[in-house]
């Protein structure tokens, strides 16, 4: 079974705050993605990496940026956090292309 | 910039009835249309997907069905049950990227036992 994990489940933070959600994968993908979900949104891709060191924009980057030093690893880190930036992040991972991608239990961060 | 629009935003069927959802897709060149559903409180997980050389898939109670030159596709589900209530999310592939997924605004089902 492919198991994504966050490194919390619920997060608060102050504006200005610099801030590190992080997401682990235990099977060996090559791609990982960062996504934002809102109500009436849908999930909105922020960042995606698909090798180590590499990565992409989504279409919400800006506020945002990732560091992916080891294939299992990819962390997405707001700089100096605002309250707009108060949602769920979902990590998520794939093999390959055009493969499922498996999501983690996502992180509800509140900025305040 | 490519977009994928999804409708309804709510549905409530009665147990036993039929759920349709449809997705409209922007870009001529996706290949490559998933449905994830979320339970309350869970993470999406793939239920089915279907691929553009494909007109239509079938699982068990649902299905997939794919008009490339209208550019949309639907979600059927048959004989709803109750645990198919939760929010279901179309997506289709961006084409030049073979990694991204654009997805839908998500429909929220509600069957009523």
């Amino acid at each position: 079974d492919v198991k994504v994990t966050q490194s919390s489940r619920y997060l608060v933070k102050r504006t200005g705050e610099k801030v590190f959600l992080e997401c682990v994968q235990d099977m060996d993908h090559e791609n990982m993605f960062w996504y934002r979900q809102d109500p009436g949104l849908g999930l909105r891709l922020i960042y995606f990496s698909y090798d180590v060191k590499m990565k992409e924009k989504g279409d919400i980057p800006e506020g945002y940026s990732v560091s992916r030093e080891k294939k299992e690893r990819f962390s997405l880190i707001l700089e100096s956090a605002s309250t707009n930036q108060t949602s769920m992040y979902l990590c998520a991972s794939s093999i390959g292309s055009l493969r499922e991608q498996y999501f983690g239990p996502g992180t509800r961060l509140t900025v305040t | 910039g490519e977009n994928v629009e999804q409708h309804p935003s709510t549905l409530s069927v009665q147990e036993g009835d039929s759920a349709v959802i449809k997705c409209t897709y922007s870009d001529s060149a996706s290949n490559y249309f998933p449905w994830y559903k979320q339970e309350l409180g869970k993470r999406p997980q793939l239920i089915i997907d279907i691929r553009s050389n494909v007109g239509e898939k079938k699982d068990q109670r649902i299905a997939v069905t794919l008009n490339k030159t209208a550019k949309h596709f639907s979600l059927h589900i048959t004989e709803t049950q109750p645990e198919d209530s939760a929010v279901y999310f179309c997506a289709a592939s961006i084409s030049g990227a073979t990694n991204k997924l654009i997805f839908g605004t998500g429909t929220l089902l509600a069957v009523q036992p």
